[in-house]
């Protein structure tokens, strides 16, 4: 079992739609999350990152985790064409290493 | 501007060869790392550097070295002893407490 579990998508919305992204992990050591945005031939941008159970807002971005159900995730309101990317999980306990999911190839169509 | 610079974009490798990625970062981060990415597969870590003058192997160090010689550079070797060395990577670095990580743009490596 791996330790953070991701749905590889492709997931396809229409624009304006809310857009959930998800990330399960099994390893109760992990403190920080972090969701990160990566278009074609690009290097991930790191859009979100928290350290404790709850809500974090940023514009049109949600990051909502959820500590005791091992469960992340990233909302993403009025979806735009320009949001269609593939969306990474990623996490770190209190060592350095991050451990990403295969992450979610998302597509917003007109 | 800050960041991560990793060159070149794009490389080409006979079999056989060894070939050096370059990464440089002008973000005073102690920590650095390298990833591989292959499709449907994520990032996977090669190796990571947390200070100077030292590093550790990642979960897919085979066939790869690294050196940590200056903060701001982490540069990795890609061995002829790396059995399938075609994919993407990538670095990264991270400041205080190693947790947000800030990536470079890539480089594309292909053996031909």
């Amino acid at each position: 079992q791996k330790e953070v579990e991701q749905d590889p998508g492709p997931l396809s919305v229409p624009e304006g739609a809310i857009v959930s992204l998800n990330c399960t992990y099994s390893n109760s050591a992990f403190q920080y999350f972090m969701w990160y945005r990566q278009y074609s031939r690009k290097g991930p941008e790191l859009l979100m990152y928290t350290y404790s159970s709850g809500n974090k807002e940023d514009g049109r971005f949600t990051a909502q985790v959820d500590k005791s159900s091992k469960y992340i995730s990233l909302f993403i309101r009025d979806s735009q064409p320009s949001d269609s990317a593939t969306y990474l999980c990623a996490m770190a306990g209190t060592a350095s290493k991050l451990t990403f999911g295969t992450g979610t190839r998302l597509q917003v169509t007109l | 501007d800050g960041g991560i610079t990793q060159s070149p974009k794009y490389l080409f490798r006979k079999e056989g060869q060894n070939v050096t990625l370059s990464c440089e970062q002008n973000l005073n981060h102690d920590a650095m790392y390298w990833y591989r990415q292959d499709p449907g597969q994520g990032l996977r870590l090669i190796y990571y550097s947390q200070i100077v003058n030292d590093f550790q192997k990642g979960d897919i160090a085979e066939g790869y070295s690294v050196s940590r010689e200056k903060k701001e550079s982490f540069p990795l070797t890609v061995t002829s002893a790396q059995k399938n060395p075609t994919a993407f990577y990538l670095c990264a670095s991270s400041g205080y407490r190693n947790t947000e990580a800030f990536f470079g743009q890539g480089t594309r490596l292909t053996v031909v």
